[in-house]
């Protein structure tokens, strides 16, 4: 699976700072998601994008964190004044549109490992 | 809300064992259920995934899984273990309608011992 890209593999920033991680989908899917992985929690739903859309929020913090998916370029999620609680493994996946929805499986880019100081 | 449990959060086998990891789901709708493998320092994969049809699922590398509807069900077998399938193992559901929302359990951890 070459096909989502995540970057940058590693990022670390002190406390107070910005972290800005970025996922290209597959070719042709149009529906991003991002997960936040810390040991023994399993992976936790972030949010869920299409093109220009945020689809569903739920599991994102309502401060400092945001997500974004451009008609042009990546999705990018952004989380402002990191803390030491934001360290972590973030991944994104894709998946196809399928009629009204996604279908089939999730492809997952190989995560960004957030550390911060 | 949907939620999908992992009863066990860590497994150690011997190989050649027999393995089985539980799942539990909980939505009152329609699901679609995968179980994803995460080997050490590597992305999430896809071993099987059910839709419809045949509740008996086989996917990739031997593994098997079950739908069970009426416990809302869906746990993963193996035969036989080989050191190779030591990884974290994830159960996923997401719905056949609304937002899509994929959710993952927590996971659970393998270790197959040599």
């Amino acid at each position: 699976n070459a096909g989502v890209m995540q970057n940058p593999r590693h990022l670390v920033r002190r406390r107070g700072q910005e972290a800005r991680l970025r996922c290209s989908p597959m070719k042709g899917h149009s529906h991003v998601y991002w997960y936040r992985q810390l040991p023994e929690e399993g992976l936790k739903f972030m949010v869920y994008l299409q093109k220009e859309n945020i689809i569903d929020e739920s599991g994102m913090p309502k401060e400092r964190f945001s997500a974004e998916f451009p008609k042009e370029g990546p999705s990018i999620l952004r989380i402002q004044q990191v803390v030491r609680g934001d360290s972590a493994a973030y991944f994104c996946a894709s998946s196809l549109n399928f009629g009204q929805g996604p279908t089939g499986e999730l492809f997952f880019g190989e995560g960004s490992r957030l550390t911060v100081l | 809300a949907q939620s999908v449990s992992q009863h066990n959060h860590h497994v150690i086998l011997s190989e050649a064992a027999s393995l089985e990891l539980g799942c539990n789901y909980s939505y009152g709708g329609t699901v679609n259920l995968f179980w994803y493998v995460q080997y050490p320092g590597q992305h999430l994969q896809l071993l099987l995934k059910y839709f419809s049809g045949d509740p008996l699922v086989k996917g990739i590398k031997g593994f098997e899984a079950e739908f069970i509807k009426s416990k809302f069900s869906f746990n993963l077998r193996k035969p036989s273990v080989q050191w190779s399938d030591t990884a974290e193992y994830f159960c996923a559901v997401t719905t056949t309608s609304g937002t899509y929302k994929y959710i993952f359990g927590t996971g659970t951890r393998l270790k197959v011992l040599a």
